[in-house]
């Protein structure tokens, strides 16, 4: 059971350039969230998805798109790499029957 | 709006000695809150929960205590040990009926020797 699985584990992108953060999980967790993290700061919630087909906006969606196309995955997609960008994310899966979150090891991006 | 905030944002305490981590959060709506873990490169881990008909829970050397009067929430780790260093953050559900956190911007736990 290997939880929730994040990759990459870090990235440099260019201004302008475009990558997609995969985020997978096993447990069957139908809801599942995308947080960034500035440093010395909160998580502030991007994207979350209630289940395979469904996903709504949250604190700060601008830049980014998801897509939910199975139970499992959950990825997060940057189309113009910016500066403001620069973040660690952490995708999260959450287990509704005990409100209990389950979070990656998170994604380093640098944007240069 | 909706917020959760940290009285201290660092705390350095002796080992062995107990920790008390605040948390303040403003939505008097909010059903559930969570205490973080979070330590250097790694994602939060789950320490310990309450619900808001709660005002204390008690797990392996912490305790969670919530006071809805003036809508405050600590976490209290007893005989802090070197492991225990670590970011801290408190979340909790916001309105009613949804499952997304509000998480506070934590509270770095320093452990001295």
């Amino acid at each position: 059971n290997a939880g929730v699985t994040q990759t990459p584990k870090f990235r440099i992108l260019k201004i302008g350039q475009s990558m997609t953060l995969q985020c997978t999980q096993d447990m069957n967790h139908n809801y599942m969230y995308w947080y960034r993290q500035d440093p010395g700061m909160g998580l502030k919630l991007i994207y979350y998805s209630v289940g395979a087909g469904i996903t709504d906006k949250g604190e700060v969606p601008n830049g980014y798109n998801v897509s939910r196309s199975t139970t499992e995955d959950f990825p997060l997609r940057l189309e113009l790499a910016a500066p403001s960008q620069t973040s660690v994310y952490f995708c999260a899966s959450q287990d509704t029957s005990n409100y209990g979150y389950t979070f990656g090891s998170g994604t380093r991006l640098t944007v240069v | 709006g909706e917020s959760v905030g940290l009285h201290l944002p660092t705390l350095s305490v002796q080992e062995g000695d107990n920790s008390i981590i605040n948390c303040a959060y403003s939505n008097s709506a909010s059903d559930y809150f969570i205490w973080y873990k979070q330590e250097s490169g790694k994602g939060p881990q789950f320490i310990i929960d309450i619900r808001s008909n709660m005002d204390k829970r008690q797990g392996q050397r912490v305790t969670v205590l919530l006071n809805k009067t003036v809508k405050h929430l600590s976490l209290q780790i007893a005989a802090t040990q070197p492991g225990d260093s670590a970011v801290y953050f408190c979340a909790e559900t916001g309105n009613t009926g949804t499952y997304k956190y509000i998480f506070g911007t934590g509270t770095r736990l320093k452990v001295l020797a």
